[in-house]
């Protein structure tokens, strides 16, 4: 199994541009996050999927944040326009049991914008 | 907001001796996990532990569990320059198929 896969691995941007991240969760999973972590905050839930369904977007810190998955196998967070405190480097994992079971993150995403 | 605390925020041992991290919560729970996150990488799972079981041990990995406190604690035993990592405890708020909430961390370095 390859596990959680996101892309791009490390992105640069300058501010005001769109940034799409992306996950690709393990086969048969159902359960989605998306994390954000920095030194400040630490590890923060953004948004979690339910079988392709938006749970709980109480995480997303503004409008400038949307996240879709438009199948059990794909997912994006997109951020636009993109500011410099958007910084940070962002997780996704993927579970079979939400949170009574074990996570698996993806290798994340670090995303800077200038 | 955080429902898991850790403490210490960091850790420095030598390889060999014993490492000790605990966790408090808030909220009754069903489960707590604690993970690992190796520099630069995503976290990995390293053990769950429900609310009825007081400990349980995984291989150098001994966690307890006190619900009348809210806390929990991760033993590692004898430990190897490769345990030098970032551990988060995570708990799922007593709410069944919900996300996960985590801690800020404790830093471990294990120096030879």
């Amino acid at each position: 199994d390859a596990g959680v896969i996101q892309s791009p691995r490390h992105e640069v941007t300058e501010m005001g541009q769109e940034v799409t991240l992306r996950c690709k969760p393990i086969s048969g999973h159902d359960y989605l996050f998306w994390y954000r972590q920095t030194m400040m905050r630490g590890l923060e839930l953004l948004i979690y999927f339910n079988n392709n369904v938006p749970i709980d977007d109480s995480g997303m810190p503004e409008d400038r944040f949307s996240a879709k998955m438009p199948n059990a196998s794909f997912s994006t967070l997109k951020i636009q326009p993109s500011e410099p405190r958007d910084s940070a480097v962002y997780f996704c994992a993927s579970s079979s049991m939400g949170g009574a079971g074990e996570q698996f993150f993806g290798p994340g995403t670090r995303l800077t914008v200038l | 907001s955080q429902q898991g605390e850790e403490d210490p925020q960091a850790l420095s041992i030598q390889e060999g001796e014993n490492a000790t991290m605990n966790c408090s919560y808030k909220t009754s729970i069903n489960n707590l996990q604690w993970y690992r996150q190796n520099s630069g990488r995503g976290l990995v799972h390293l053990i769950l532990i429900r609310s009825n079981e007081r400990e349980k041990h995984s291989g150098r990995l001994r966690v307890t569990l006190d619900t009348s406190k809210k806390s929990s604690s991760l033993l590692i035993t004898a430990s190897r320059a490769a345990d030098t990592a970032s551990y988060f405890c995570a708990t799922d708020a007593g709410q069944a198929g919900t996300a996960l909430i985590f801690g800020k961390g404790t830093t471990l370095s294990v120096s030879s």
